[in-house]
C-alpha cells in the first residue's frame, strides 16, 4: 500500500529557532502534499496545499512566511516552521495524494517549542 | 458552509458491544465521506470512504458506514467492539478523491472490559 514517511516524529526547539519536517512518499509520486496542524483534543485544520514544482497554497489565516513550504519533488515536501514559539507547538500531520485516489497520513511530527 | 459535525465528543462502549458513532455534514457539492482512526500520537489510518454506488460501505477492522443523502449523515458502525478499537475517530469530507479535507471534531472512544 501506499505509504508516507513523516520525520522527525518529536522535536524539541528553542524559542527563536526554525525546525523542518519532511513527509515523504515512499513508493509512489505524491502530486498533492497537504500539511495539517492539529491542536490537542482538536480536529485538524489544513494548512496549506503544496503540488510539485509551484507554491503551496495557504489557508486563511495561515502565515506563508512563518510555516514555509517546499514541494521540490514527487516524493518530498517540507514544512519550515521558522522562528518558533511556544504557541507553535503542536502536531503536525502530513498527507500526500496522487491520481486522485485519495489521501494517505503521515505519522506525524510532535513539536515542542521552549 | 462546508463543514462536519460530530456530535459525540466521547463515547464509552463495554467490550463486546456495537457501536455506532454520529457524522453530519454540510457540503454544496457531492461530498466524498472518508471515516479515520487517529491512535494517540499517531497518524491517521483510512477505515472507509464512499464516493458513490451502494450507500452501505465497508472497510477495514469490521467497521461499516452508511450515507444517508437525505440527512446528511454518515455513520459509522461496528457490531462488536474490541478493546483495541479505543481511539479518537475522525469523520471528514471532501470535494474529490484528491485528499484536501474538512474534519470533524473527532470522537473519543473508550471501551470498557
Amino acid at each position: 500500500g501506499a505509504v508516507v514517511s513523516q520525520h522527525p516524529s518529536r522535536v524539541i526547539c528553542k524559542s527563536g529557532t526554525s525546525v523542518k519536517i519532511e513527509c515523504r512518499s515512499l513508493d509512489f509520486q505524491a502530486t498533492t502534499m497537504f500539511w495539517y496542524r492539529q491542536f490537542p483534543k482538536q480536529s485538524l485544520m489544513l494548512m496549506a496545499t503544496s503540488n510539485e514544482g509551484s507554491k503551496a497554497t495557504y489557508e486563511q489565516g495561515v502565515e506563508k512566511d512563518k510555516f514555509l513550504i517546499n514541494h521540490a519533488s514527487l516524493t518530498l515536501s517540507t514544512l519550515t516552521v521558522t522562528s518558533a514559539h511556544p504557541e507553535d507547538s503542536s502536531f503536525y500531520i502530513c498527507s500526500a495524494s496522487f491520481r486522485g485516489m485519495g489521501a494517505f497520513f503521515g505519522q506525524g511530527t510532535r513539536l515542542t517549542v521552549v | 458552509a462546508q463543514s462536519v459535525t460530530q456530535p459525540d465528543i466521547h463515547i464509552t462502549v463495554s467490550e463486546g458491544a456495537s457501536l455506532e458513532l454520529r457524522c453530519n455534514y454540510s457540503y454544496g457539492a457531492t461530498p466524498y465521506l472518508f471515516w479515520y482512526v487517529q491512535s494517540p500520537g499517531q497518524g491517521l489510518q483510512l477505515l472507509l470512504k464512499y464516493f458513490s454506488g451502494d450507500t452501505l460501505v465497508q472497510g477495514i477492522k469490521g467497521f461499516e458506514a452508511e450515507f444517508k443523502r437525505s440527512q446528511s449523515s454518515f455513520n459509522l458502525r461496528k457490531p462488536s467492539v474490541h478493546w483495541s478499537d479505543a481511539a479518537e475517530y475522525f469523520c471528514a469530507v471532501g470535494a474529490s478523491n484528491t485528499g484536501k479535507l474538512i474534519f470533524g471534531q473527532g470522537t473519543t472512544l473508550q471501551v470498557k472490559p
